[in-house]
């Protein structure tokens, strides 16, 4: 099984609201991340995880907020997001967080914030 | 920033075609990766290139690296229209343990 799954495909919420997304792998891979890729334009990292402890955060606003349960899953909890938010968040996983391993992606979430 | 630049951003062809993209970058890597993105879908890796090859296939997929210029390039031969995408060149900065991505270029392949 090499697919990354997220929820959900879509999410409108208000600035006030609280949602969550969720990743799930079965790879075994030790090493996942969350990006944000607004429209046209690159992914942008946003947190990895290793071996279910945060190793990078880059400068990510506190209205997002990490969580890794378990080796398969990882959450990411929204709270009092600005429409400027709104974006593709996609999920990946690797083997490792060495560079050199492959990056596995999700589908992604189609985040709006009206 | 050490992130990739793509050129061309668009590219545009007929069905058959070769289809080459370029991808620059601005420090020293251990290697580069290159990912497709079907419209508002995730990513998939095609290929991985460490910083002390020079050419690698994959398929109908060829990709070159040329560490002295910073740069390097995909080639897809026989272009077909499943392969209009969006592809993008990730790097990793020599200890930084992480991928930037470039701007990507976006491939259409008319029938």
């Amino acid at each position: 099984d090499t697919e990354v799954t997220q929820t959900p495909k879509h999410l409108v919420m208000g600035m006030t609201n609280k949602k969550s997304l969720k990743c799930e792998q079965h790879m075994g891979h030790r090493a996942m991340y969350w990006y944000k890729q607004k429209a046209k334009k690159p992914p942008e990292l946003m947190f990895v995880y290793s071996y279910e402890k945060l190793s990078i955060n880059e400068s990510v606003p506190s209205r997002f907020s990490p969580e890794c349960p378990n080796s398969s899953l990882l959450n990411l909890h929204l709270h009092a997001l600005q429409p400027e938010d709104s974006a593709l968040y996609l999920c990946a996983s690797s083997q490792d967080r060495k560079s050199s391993y492959e990056q596995y992606f999700g589908p992604g979430t189609r985040l709006t914030v009206t | 920033s050490q992130q990739g630049e793509e050129d061309p951003q668009a590219l545009s062809i007929q069905e058959g075609e070769n289809a080459t993209m370029n991808c620059s970058y601005k420090t020293s890597i251990n290697n580069l990766q290159w990912y497709r993105q079907n419209s508002g879908r995730g990513l998939v890796h095609l290929i991985l290139i460490r910083s002390n090859e020079r050419e690698k296939h994959s398929g109908r997929l060829r990709v070159t690296l040329d560490t002295s210029k910073k740069s390097s390039s995909l080639l897809i031969t026989a272009s077909r229209a499943a392969d209009t995408a969006s592809y993008f060149c990730a790097t990793d900065a020599q200890g930084a343990q992480k991928l930037v991505f470039g701007q990507g270029t976006r491939l259409t392949i008319n029938p």
